[in-house]
């Protein structure tokens, strides 16, 4: 069980907007900054959102995050086929003092 | 550009030591700005933060793994060591190591390839 909760999976057409959802607590998400990471099969974790918000160089605006209290969104706009990968949040937890990561929600593009 | 490359053993017996070497090419490990960290993922699960080394040599470790790991960097030699004592068949996982930088613990934005590690006699 994650420290960080998303939804195992989601799915979208080609062209279209997706959300995924991290629901973390007081002592990550709500006091922290959020970040989101893309694994592609067989790939190492890519950077995509850190702090909330900001896109590392590189990153497409099709990318975008938000955060509102304890819970945190990752949109992809404009869907593509390539975008098919598991998606993972990611914070610092206050309790712990460590980083926590969510358990992964596959995006499938069909 | 910086490129990281994870090595070790492939295979390790129940209660021995994980040893695994990060190496670093193409440039530098010196920087006030950066800091190096260990990241593991179990088979079909998320990634799990194993510790983090800061350039002023501090170390922050999972709390769940802190008995039995450390972590080390050698920046003139250009490599990041993890040590895991102890390993069960919990610890199988694909090992990464990663750079982070200034911009908050998570902000890891260039890892290695991993290195795959199975727990067993």
């Amino acid at each position: 069980q994650s420290i960080l909760s998303q939804p195992p999976s989601a799915s979208g057409t080609p062209g279209q907007r997706v959300t995924i959802s991290c629901s973390g607590s007081s002592s990550n998400i709500g006091s922290n900054f959020v970040y989101w990471y893309q694994q592609l099969p067989g790939a190492a974790p890519k950077l995509l959102i850190f702090k909330n918000n900001q896109r590392p160089s590189g990153i497409p605006d099709r990318f975008s995050g938000s955060k509102s209290g304890t819970s945190a969104s990752l949109a992809i706009s404009g869907l593509r086929s390539d975008d098919g990968a598991e998606y993972y949040c990611a914070s610092w937890d206050d309790s712990l003092s460590g980083v926590v990561f969510g358990g992964g929600t596959k995006l499938t593009v069909v | 550009q910086l490129q990281l490359q994870e090595s070790g053993p492939g295979v390790v017996k129940p209660s021995e030591t994980l040893s695994l070497i990060c190496t670093v090419s193409g440039g530098s490990m010196s920087g006030d700005s950066y800091y190096w960290g260990w990241i593991r993922q179990p088979p079909g699960k998320g990634p799990e933060w194993i510790g983090t080394i800061y350039s002023s040599g501090d170390t922050y470790y999972n709390p769940s793994l802190n008995s039995r790991v450390t972590i080390s960097v050698d920046a003139p030699k250009k490599y990041l060591s993890l040590r895991l004592t102890s390993v069960t068949a919990a610890d199988t996982s694909v090992y990464y190591c990663a750079r982070g930088f200034n911009h908050g613990p998570v902000y890891f934005d260039l890892w290695g390839q991993g290195t795959q590690v199975a727990v067993s006699s």
